[in-house]
């Protein structure tokens, strides 16, 4: 059985760009959460999803923004980005409270 | 002051030494989880606990929920142990992480 998968792996951006960012879930998993990791710094808490609503955000813009897909994989998305959004993107599938996490997308603004 | 706090930040010891890092915690938890990250950022989750204590291999997690504190243990350290710990929490519907201890193990 596939694990979570995260897509792309690496992204290289243009401040001011919009980005997009898929993950697919555990099958059976009906929670995706994404979270940003800045390089030195503990993961981020972003969104999390249940059966397509959004159940909770962390202390992020509105310029991030996510959805979750009837067949439970999600999407983040960003836009106007910064420099600072610059890190690791990882998203986690979850059943009750055990976790599954992506490899993550490592997104870089320049 | 962070709600999950860990000590220490980094660790650097000799193979087959006994390595324990810790978790502090201030908020009611459902649940804690113990976290490998390996350079190159793929998350692993070695232990979910809510109470008592889990061992696998040569890793042994302990939690005292009274005392809002966990512990990760490595028996017989070795250098595939190096990696980054991160102890996570769950409460109010959301994970919230420390911000990670470096393991460092010299053969």
């Amino acid at each position: 059985d596939a694990g979570v998968t995260q897509s792309p792996t690496h992204l290289i951006k243009t401040r001011g760009q919009h980005v997009t960012l898929r993950c697919s879930p555990i099958s059976g998993h009906k929670s995706v959460s994404w979270y940003q990791q800045v390089l030195g710094q503990g993961p981020q808490f972003i969104f999390q999803y249940y059966e397509k609503e959004e159940r909770g955000r962390g202390n992020f813009p509105d310029r991030f923004s996510a959805r979750q897909f009837p067949n439970y994989s999600s999407e983040l998305n960003v836009n106007a980005l910064l420099l600072g959004d610059s890190a690791l993107y990882l998203c986690a599938s979850s059943l009750y409270y055990g976790y599954t996490f992506g490899s993550g997308t490592r997104l870089t603004v320049v | 002051k962070n709600e999950v706090e860990q000590s220490p930040q980094n660790l650097t010891a000799q193979e087959g030494e006994f390595i324990t890092i810790n978790c502090s915690y201030s908020v009611g938890i459902s649940a804690l989880h113990w976290l490998q990250q390996h350079p190159g950022g793929g998350i692993v989750s070695l232990f979910m606990l809510s109470s008592g204590k889990k061992k696998h291999g040569r890793l042994i997690a302990t939690i005292n929920i009274q005392e809002k504190h966990s512990s990760l243990h490595i028996t017989a350290s070795h250098p595939r142990d190096s990696a980054v710990y991160i102890c996570a929490v769950f409460s109010n519907e959301k994970l919230t992480f420390g911000t990670g201890t470096r393991l460092t193990i010299i053969p």
